[in-house]
């Protein structure tokens, strides 16, 4: 299907685990985001790659790796999974033909750290 | 760096009456703005953009926004609330010195009572 999916969209596992979330886009967007989502502080960026090999920090990267071999795959994996990361997990992607075009979601991964 | 503040983190609003969902931005140049919704256990879909075109933007299930540089705001207007406008609303923005990164508030949520 076309669009962007992640996987898996629920996920438990136990403190001290390593963790990779899943992100496909089949749009060849240019630009890719992994945000998490708290309450009270919304969306927040974690990390976010411009292009195949190309990625950046966010504002919250601490015990997040990101890795971009493929244009249509951006995977986000917690290396030793603490219960500060239980959260709401983002996937998005923008064409990057121009600034100003919006973001398009993933149906998100609830992750639970026990 | 850019950033957006929503005043409110829950509005409560009665069926047919007017919804308004504060948004204020801060950015050094001319930003582009966005209203994303999210329904539950759903990513984000976008509402309305502004991209510089128009100052008052019109977006899908009779929502608009209006850009008021002076203000530095972009609030979220609707005349009449439905039942089904229940949910989380994100004010976004994108553009100048962050380029394509995407920067979120921390969200409104809206609940409409019959």
């Amino acid at each position: 299907d076309a669009g962007i999916t992640q996987s898996p969209r629920y996920k438990i596992t136990e403190t001290g685990r390593q963790v990779t979330l899943m992100c496909h886009q089949t749009w060849s967007h240019s630009y890719m985001f992994w945000y998490r989502q708290d309450l009270g502080h919304g969306l927040r960026l974690i990390y976010y790659s411009a292009a195949a090999d190309i990625t950046d920090k966010g504002e919250v990267p601490d015990g997040y790796v990101v890795s971009r071999s493929k244009t249509e795959n951006f995977p986000l994996t917690l290396e030793s999974a603490t219960r500060s990361q239980t959260s709401v997990y983002f996937c998005a992607s923008i064409t990057g033909g121009a600034e100003g075009t919006e973001a398009f979601f993933g149906q998100g991964t609830r992750l639970t750290v026990v | 760096a850019q950033s957006v503040t929503q005043l409110g983190s829950h509005v409560s609003v009665s069926e047919g009456a007017l919804v308004l969902l504060r948004c204020n931005y801060s950015s050094s140049v001319p930003p582009y703005l966005f209203w994303y919704v999210q329904y539950p256990n759903q990513g984000l879909q976008l509402l309305l953009k502004y991209t510089s075109a128009a100052t008052l933007v019109k977006g899908i299930n009779g929502f608009e926004a209006e850009f008021k540089k002076s203000e530095t705001s972009f609030h979220l207007t609707k005349p009449s609330a439905h039942m089904s406008d229940a949910a989380e609303y994100f004010c976004a923005v994108s553009g100048g010195t962050g380029g394509f990164k995407t920067i979120f508030g921390a969200g409104t949520r809206l609940f409409v009572k019959a």
